[in-house]
C-alpha cells in the first residue's frame, strides 16, 4: 500500500512566522501535491511536483511556495503565516506511468493565530 | 476551465438502504477521468471509484457503483446496502487526460443513520 506521512496532524503558529509543512511517500512516485481543504470550498490545489526541483503553481500558490529536494519529500512552506491562511492542509503523491490515482496523507490542521 | 459541482452539500440515509450522490462536471475535453474520494471524519481521504471517459460501461466496486452520462456531463455514486462506516464527506473529482490536476467538487457530507 501506497503511504503518504505528513509530519504533523495539528499545527499552531503566530501571524508572520515562517512555516514548514512536511510530506513524504514511500513508493517513489514521480508527482507529488500539495491541496488546501476549506468547508464549502472542497479542494484547492497550492502546488505540484512532478520530478524533483520541478514545481508548477496550482490554483491558488499566493502566499505559498514549495521544496522538493528529494524525490520522497514535499514540502509546503508559508513564507509568511497569516490567519486566512488557517485551514487543512493535504499532500497527496501519484505514479503517472500507470494511470494510478492520488494517494492522500492524513492531513495537517494549521492554525494560524 | 473545467469545474465540478456537487449539488448536495448533506445527504443522510438509513443503514442498509441505497443513496446516489450527484455530480456534474464541465469540460470540452474527450480524454478525461472522474473518480470519486471519501473521507471519513478525521481520517485519511480514500479512492472509492473512477472512470475513464472512454469506458462505456459504469465502474462497479462492491456496493459503490457509478452511473456515468457522458453526453449530460453526469458522474453519480450510488451506494448500496449503506453501512455505518459510509459516513464520511464524499468528493467528486476530474482529471483531463494529458493534465495532472485534480479539480474536485466542494464535497456531500453523508451520515448514515442506524
Amino acid at each position: 500500500d501506497v503511504k503518504v506521512t505528513q509530519s504533523s496532524r495539528y499545527l499552531v503558529k503566530r501571524t508572520g512566522e515562517k512555516v514548514f509543512l512536511e510530506c513524504v511517500q514511500d513508493m517513489d512516485h514521480e508527482n507529488m501535491f500539495w491541496y488546501r481543504q476549506d468547508p464549502g470550498l472542497g479542494l484547492r490545489l497550492i502546488y505540484f511536483s512532478y520530478d524533483v526541483k520541478m514545481k508548477e503553481k496550482g490554483d491558488i500558490p499566493e502566499g505559498y511556495s514549495v521544496s522538493r529536494e528529494k524525490k520522497e519529500r514535499f514540502s509546503l512552506i508559508l513564507e509568511s503565516a497569516s490567519t486566512n491562511q488557517t485551514s487543512m492542509y493535504l499532500c497527496a503523491s501519484r505514479d503517472p506511468l500507470y494511470n494510478q490515482p492520488q494517494h492522500f496523507g492524513d492531513g495537517t490542521r494549521l492554525s494560524i493565530l | 476551465a473545467q469545474t465540478v459541482t456537487q449539488s448536495q452539500p448533506e445527504m443522510s440515509v438509513q443503514e442498509a438502504e441505497t443513496v446516489t450522490l450527484s455530480c456534474t462536471y464541465d469540460t470540452s475535453e474527450s480524454n478525461y477521468y472522474l473518480f470519486w474520494y471519501k473521507q471519513p471524519p478525521s481520517r485519511q481521504m480514500i479512492l472509492v471509484i473512477r472512470q475513464e471517459a472512454y469506458k462505456q460501461q459504469n465502474a462497479t466496486e462492491n456496493r459503490f457503483s457509478v452511473n456515468f452520462q457522458k453526453a449530460a456531463k453526469s458522474f453519480s455514486l450510488k451506494i448500496s446496502d449503506s453501512q455505518l462506516g459510509d459516513t464520511a464527506m464524499y468528493f467528486c473529482a476530474f482529471r483531463n487526460g494529458g493534465s495532472e490536476k485534480l479539480v474536485f467538487g466542494k464535497g456531500t457530507k453523508l451520515t448514515v443513520n442506524p
